[in-house]
Parts: C-alpha cells; sequence; structure tokens
C-alpha cells in the first residue's frame, strides 16, 4: 500500500532562512507524490507535484521539492522563508484503485516562520 | 482556479441532532471524496464517489452517510451526531481524466458537537 511519513511534527524556522520539510514515501508500483499546504481555518491547496521526468519540482510561493526515488524521499524546500508561509504542510501520495484513488496523507508538519 | 464550495464552514450543534455538511464543484468532476482532520493528524478518508449514484466507504469507518445524485453535489450526512464527530470535514474533487488524481479541495466545515 502507498503510504508517506513525514518526519518533523513542528519546524520552527526564523524569516528569510531556508527550510526542508521531510517526507519518505512507500510505494511498491510507481507514485505520484503531492505536497499541500494548509493555511489556518482553511483548506488544503496544492503547492506542487511529482509526476514523472524531472526529480527536481518547482511549485508555486517559491517551493520546489526533489523526488529521490533510491532513498524513497521528496522534500520540500524554500531557500528563504517568510512570516506568510507560517502554515500547516502535507505530503500525500495517489493511492490505490480499491479507494477510488484517494490520496493518502502524512500526519502534517506545522512550519513556524518568526521575525 | 479551482471552485469548490462548502456550507457551513462552521457549525456547532447538540446530541443528537441531524446535520448534513454541503459540498458543490463547478469543475465537473466525477470523482468527489469526503475526508476527516482531527488536529495534528493526517486526513482520513471517509467516503468517495465515481460519479451519480456511486458511493463508497473510505478508510476510515465513519457514522457518517453520503449521497451523490449530482455530479457537481456531495452531501454528508450525521443521522444524530455525538461528541466523537467533532472534528474538521474536508470535500475535495478530482478529474478522472488525470490519472495521477490531483485533487481541489473546498475550505472545510469545522464541526463541533456538544
Amino acid at each position: 500500500a502507498q503510504s508517506v511519513t513525514q518526519l518533523d511534527s513542528q519546524v520552527p524556522v526564523f524569516e528569510e532562512a531556508p527550510v526542508e520539510l521531510r517526507c519518505n514515501y512507500s510505494s511498491s508500483v510507481s507514485v505520484y507524490l503531492f505536497w499541500y499546504v494548509q493555511y489556518p481555518n482553511q483548506g488544503l491547496q496544492l503547492l506542487l507535484k511529482y509526476l514523472s521526468g524531472s526529480t527536481l519540482v518547482k511549485g508555486i510561493n517559491g517551493f520546489e521539492a526533489e523526488f529521490n526515488k533510491s532513498q524513497t524521499s521528496f522534500h520540500l524546500r524554500k531557500p528563504s522563508v517568510h512570516i506568510s508561509d507560517t502554515a500547516e504542510y502535507f505530503c500525500a501520495v495517489s493511492g490505490a484503485i480499491n479507494s477510488g484513488y484517494a490520496l493518502n496523507f502524512g500526519k502534517g508538519t506545522s512550519l513556524l516562520v518568526t521575525p | 482556479e479551482a471552485d469548490i464550495y462548502q456550507t457551513p464552514r462552521y457549525l456547532v450543534i447538540g446530541t443528537g441532532k441531524k446535520i448534513t455538511l454541503e459540498c458543490s464543484q463547478t469543475m465537473g468532476h466525477d470523482k468527489m471524496y469526503w475526508y476527516q482532520q482531527d488536529p495534528g493528524m493526517e486526513l482520513h478518508l471517509i467516503h468517495y464517489s465515481y460519479g451519480v449514484n456511486s458511493t463508497e466507504k473510505g478508510d476510515l469507518s465513519s457514522e457518517s452517510t453520503v449521497s451523490r445524485i449530482r455530479t457537481e453535489h456531495f452531501p454528508l450526512t450525521l443521522e444524530s451526531a455525538r461528541p466523537s464527530h467533532t472534528s474538521q470535514y474536508l470535500c475535495a474533487s478530482s478529474d478522472p481524466a488525470s490519472h495521477y488524481n490531483e485533487q481541489f479541495f473546498g475550505p472545510g466545515t469545522r464541526l463541533t458537537v456538544l
């Protein structure tokens, strides 16, 4: 079964510092990987996705992620964070046919950016 | 831009009440989903639908029910709400032509049962 593990539940970082949010996946088939962001009291917004091809994926708001098949990882990075990046970040993998290909999510990483 | 709507955004009700959480999308997507999200936890799939007249239960056991009479509408109903149902409920949809299943989410309904 496809699953993801987000290795950090909380990541505090200062404004303008770089950040990496870690995600490992487990899958026996080809994977489609996603990062979503959730701001307080809102739904999830897609940041970026890996389907195939280039292992470096660029998304919105200056975020990027690198797909690493040998390490089964899909870490999210941003070179310089802003206060407005404070949010919950979810890594997800596309699931199996018996769940309608619903996404399987990690538990989320809370990014807190302080001045 | 994704157009998927959920109402109400917030709901506080007493135990035993019947409630329906509304979800509508204007993208013509066939696949729709309901997730339950508790604080600090991952999203759990509770229901999904492939299209009109199709409903399936998800990974997380839920006392809720869903219906899909129209493509754009996927309401979730709790016949008798209990405090254990307190949670955030997120609705999502995806285009079946997208085989990798990118999903678009509504803003969520935060339910509190007293």
